[in-house]
């Protein structure tokens, strides 16, 4: 089955205790990508990959990191969290054209 | 920058009926894609339906059709027959070929009224 696993699910974490949340998709799929959705605000990308070692920031990047030393994995990274990244996390992957894409089931991240 | 508004906060329609949401957005590139997403209450994104900016033809799925107007930067979606099931938020968004980052509109929240 086609599919975009993320993991956690759910994350509780107190302020500056490094996390990261995984990613792994099935497809082959060449593009993955992280965002973050807020109320009101939609979604809005955090840093995205169009091939292996090939990684981009989006539009909120900041306290974020992400790798991608293989094609079907793309994990995020959060050095120091801080209550500001609270919020819902999606990884989502593509083909290179983005006629086929996935979104993971989202990661709810809460920072105490 | 790339922006995208969807002017609709939340929008209702009868069961069976056509309804019509609303997307702009702006840029000054000139080739690109457009999307629309659902989120139903599971908060699975689902991506309903894709268009390329070159091409003319407004691209349709099943039930589900777009009016893509290039030179006023409009891109609305159109959900025929509207079913329970099309309860959701839907998003649409934008992303350029030189750039492939993606930018989102806030979202409008759908409902189906049996």
């Amino acid at each position: 089955e086609a599919q975009v696993t993320q993991n956690p699910r759910y994350l509780i974490t107190v302020t500056g205790k490094k996390l990261t949340v995984t990613c792994s998709q099935n497809m082959n799929h060449e593009y993955m990508s992280w965002y973050r959705q807020d109320p009101g605000l939609g979604l809005r990308q955090i840093y995205y990959s169009m091939n292996v070692e090939v990684t981009d920031k989006g539009d909120v990047p900041e306290g974020y990191k992400v790798s991608r030393k293989e094609k079907r994995n793309f994990p995020l990274i959060l050095e120091s969290p801080s209550p500001n990244q609270t919020s819902l996390y999606f990884c989502a992957s593509s083909t290179r054209t983005h006629n086929e894409q996935f979104f993971g089931p989202g990661t709810r991240l809460t920072v105490l | 920058a790339q922006t995208v508004t969807q002017s609709q906060p939340e929008m209702s329609v009868q069961e069976a009926e056509t309804v019509t949401l609303s997307c702009t957005y702006d840029t000054s590139e000139n080739n690109y894609y457009l999307f629309w997403y659902k989120q139903p209450p599971s908060r699975q994104m689902i991506l309903v339906i894709r268009q390329e900016a070159y091409k003319q033809q407004n691209a349709t799925e099943n039930r589900f059709s777009v009016n893509f107007q290039k030179a006023a930067k409009s891109f609305s979606l159109k959900i025929s027959d509207s079913q329970l099931g099309d309860t959701a938020m839907y998003f649409c968004a934008f992303m350029t070929y030189n750039n492939n980052d993606m930018r989102f509109g806030a979202g409008t929240r759908l409902t189906v009224k049996p």
